[in-house]
């Protein structure tokens, strides 16, 4: 079946530092794959996505590589904000059997806190 | 566009009550989809429909649950009657065609004493 699995928060930073916040996905198919972010309060954004093997996603900083060698889809920022914090969830979509419609399963979410 | 709409944003009810939530899509859209996230269990996909008519109601957890979309700017969800267990953020979400991404609304948090 399909399935995210990203790594357990919450993450605690200081401004200007590197963040890494790891995917790995399981999926029958060839899934797109997706980081959306909640801020406090908010619903879901969609912050990046990539949609075949090796593409890399990016926006706002942040940027995650498509690697299906290591089922992987990595989260990562090379200098973190204040205004980053928020919880990140890793989503991959896939096509259900017998539909043309790409479901999206969602990782639990990992909380950054970023601390000036 | 004001993006997915969804009220209200706060709802304290108590147990065995009905509740209803609303949610406004993004016009235009052709898919529309009801989530609840909680601490025990993330994100769940509750139900979605397509040109307002319902495709898959698997997620939702019971019959107290139901969802309708009379029309393509308008849904509702409702659970009747409620129970803490419900207690939750519920997320209305749409988008256009098959294509994977989501628009998500604010969400309302449901607290049921």
């Amino acid at each position: 079946g399909n399935s995210v699995t990203q790594m357990e928060g919450p993450v605690t930073l200081s401004e200007e530092a590197f963040l890494t916040i790891n995917c790995t996905y399981t999926a029958t198919g060839y899934p797109s794959l997706f980081w959306y972010v909640q801020y406090p309060g908010e619903g879901l954004q969609l912050l990046l996505k990539a949609t075949k093997a090796d593409d890399k996603g990016s926006n706002k900083g942040f940027e995650a590589t498509y690697r299906k060698e290591t089922t992987s889809f990595h989260l990562e920022k090379g200098s973190v904000q204040v205004s980053d914090s928020a919880v990140y969830f890793c989503a991959l979509s896939d096509l259900d059997r017998g539909s043309t419609l790409g479901r999206l399963y969602f990782g639990r979410g990992t909380q950054l806190t970023v601390w000036p | 566009d004001a993006g997915v709409i969804q009220s209200p944003r706060h709802e304290v009810t108590e147990m065995g009550q009905e509740v209803t939530l609303r949610c406004k899509p993004i016009s235009g859209h052709d898919y529309l989809f009801w989530y609840r996230q909680t601490m025990m269990r993330g994100l769940e996909l509750l139900i979605y429909f397509n040109n307002n008519v319902p495709i898959d109601d698997s997620g939702m957890p019971e019959d107290r649950f139901s969802a309708k979309m009379p029309n393509a700017s308008f849904s509702t969800l409702k659970i009747q009657p409620s129970e803490p267990r419900d207690s939750a953020v519920y997320f209305c979400a749409s988008s256009f065609g098959t294509q994977p991404a989501r628009d998500f609304g604010p969400g309302t948090r449901l607290t049921v004493t």
